[in-house]
């Protein structure tokens, strides 16, 4: 089945840097890359996604990228704000409802000021 | 709209006891889901449900039982609870439509088994 890694555990980076989480995959069937951000005691939340027809895409200060021969993607957050400080996932699956996402074990992004 | 709702909020319970969490979503999605979520092992899938009437086994269905009598619910029930099922539980629903894949997540329940 898929296995689904994420890099690194934890991240501590300053305002207005920038900090990337990668993940990597191992099924090539594979065709759907969300991302979501859960903060202290919320519900995991979409904050973008990709498919696999697609090699980057952007929203404001995020952006996810993939390459799907090397079956790895990442999350990168610019001009980091102590709001972006949470808990991301990375999840894979192969795009069909009723479809289980299978999960990266999370990143925990601190961002001072 | 409430979206997903789960219930109860937390909830602490003695081992060997049965126990239901609810949820319940108003967006007529046809897909269900029940996740587990434990410190350092992300989220992981337990049952799901694609349509009112089917279920399917995730990656960690022992001691866990699921039905969908309907679309809007999905209860999750532990027969006989152990220390082990003490986590914290969040369901999920997806559409069929366009962005089928992408789920939505409730609130969660915190469990915790004695």
């Amino acid at each position: 089945g898929e296995n689904v890694e994420q890099h690194p555990s934890t991240l501590s980076v300053q305002e207005g840097d920038s900090a990337v989480i990668k993940c990597t995959y191992s099924d090539s069937a594979s065709n759907y890359f969300p991302w979501y951000k859960q903060e202290l005691g919320k519900r995991p939340q979409l904050i973008i996604d990709i498919r696999s027809n697609v090699g980057e895409k952007k929203d404001q200060r995020i952006a996810v990228t993939l390459n799907k021969t090397a079956k790895h993607f990442s999350l990168h957050i610019t001009e980091t704000q102590p709001e972006d400080s949470a808990v991301y996932f990375c999840a894979a699956s192969k795009g069909q409802a009723g479809t289980a996402l299978i999960f990266g074990k999370g990143t925990t992004l601190s961002v001072s000021s | 709209i409430a979206g997903i709702t789960q219930a109860p909020t937390s909830q602490i319970l003695a081992a060997g006891r049965r126990m239901t969490l609810r949820c319940t979503q108003d967006m007529r999605h046809n897909a269900m889901y029940w996740y587990r979520q434990d410190l350092g092992l992300g989220l992981r899938l337990i049952h799901y449900s694609n349509t009112a009437g089917t279920t399917g086994k995730g990656e960690v269905p022992d001691g866990y039982s699921v039905s969908r009598a309907n679309t809007d619910d999905f209860p999750l029930t532990l027969a006989s609870a152990v220390p082990s099922q003490t986590s914290v539980y969040f369901c999920a629903s997806s559409d069929q439509g366009a962005h089928r894949e992408t789920q939505y997540f409730g609130p969660g329940t915190r469990l915790l088994v004695l």
